[in-house]
């Protein structure tokens, strides 16, 4: 079946530090592969997506490249803000009526 | 401006008390999604409709029912809530059913159950 595995949490970094979110997966066909931002007591946003090998998301600063050869999909962001605190989710869509099936999430903790 | 509107944001009822949970939509897409977020945890699918099609996923417990009456609205009905069934309720709805086609979620309902 789909799975999909992202590191554990939390993270703590200090403000303008690099930020690195391990994600891979297993799938039969060919995913998408997205991520996902929930601030405290909100809903998902899109944070970024791609929808076929190679392709790079990008948003927000945010980047993500999806690697069909290591099937991975890692979120890196060059320097974090105390506003980048939050949970991510990658996730990833097949055509089965477009089911989404999620990481269990990283906390990211970014302090001043 | 909102597009994916869930009513409300905080709902608490008392156990075995059935409850409903609205969500619409101003992008008049065509499929509609409900997950279970438990505290800590990723979303789960429990169902979602395709137009008036419903698809149930295979897990659900029978005490989740969903209902669609046009385009724009979908309700969560849970017909006698448990203390396990404390969560926060997400709506999501995408154009389509494919690989490609985004979801899009509100900002969720948070299920308190007393």
């Amino acid at each position: 079946g789909n799975s999909v595995t992202q590191m554990e949490g939390p993270v703590t970094l200090s403000e303008e530090a690099f930020l690195t979110i391990n994600c891979t997966y297993t799938a039969t066909g060919y995913p998408s592969l997205f991520w996902y931002v929930q601030y405290p007591g909100e809903g998902l946003q899109l944070l970024l997506k791609a929808t076929k090998a190679d392709d790079k998301g990008s948003n927000k600063g945010f980047e993500a490249t999806y690697r069909k050869e290591t099937t991975s999909f890692h979120l890196e962001k060059g320097s974090v803000q105390v506003s980048d605190s939050a949970v991510y989710f990658c996730a990833l869509q097949t055509d089965s009526w477009g089911k989404l099936q999620f990481g269990a999430g990283t906390q990211v903790v970014v302090t001043p | 401006d909102a597009m994916v509107i869930q009513n409300p944001r905080y709902q608490v009822t008392q156990f075995g008390k059935p409850v409903t949970l609205s969500c619409s939509q101003t992008l008049n897409h065509n499929v509609m999604y409900w997950y279970q977020q438990k505290s800590s945890q990723a979303p789960k699918l429990l169902f979602h409709y395709y137009d008036k099609d419903f698809n149930n996923e295979a897990d659900t417990p029978d005490n989740f029912q969903s209902r669609r009456p046009n385009t724009s609205f979908c309700f969560l009905d849970i017909r006698s809530p448990g203390l396990g069934d404390a969560a926060m309720y997400l709506c999501a709805t995408s154009r389509g059913a494919g690989s490609t086609d985004t979801q899009y979620f509100g900002p969720g309902t948070r299920l308190t159950v007393l």
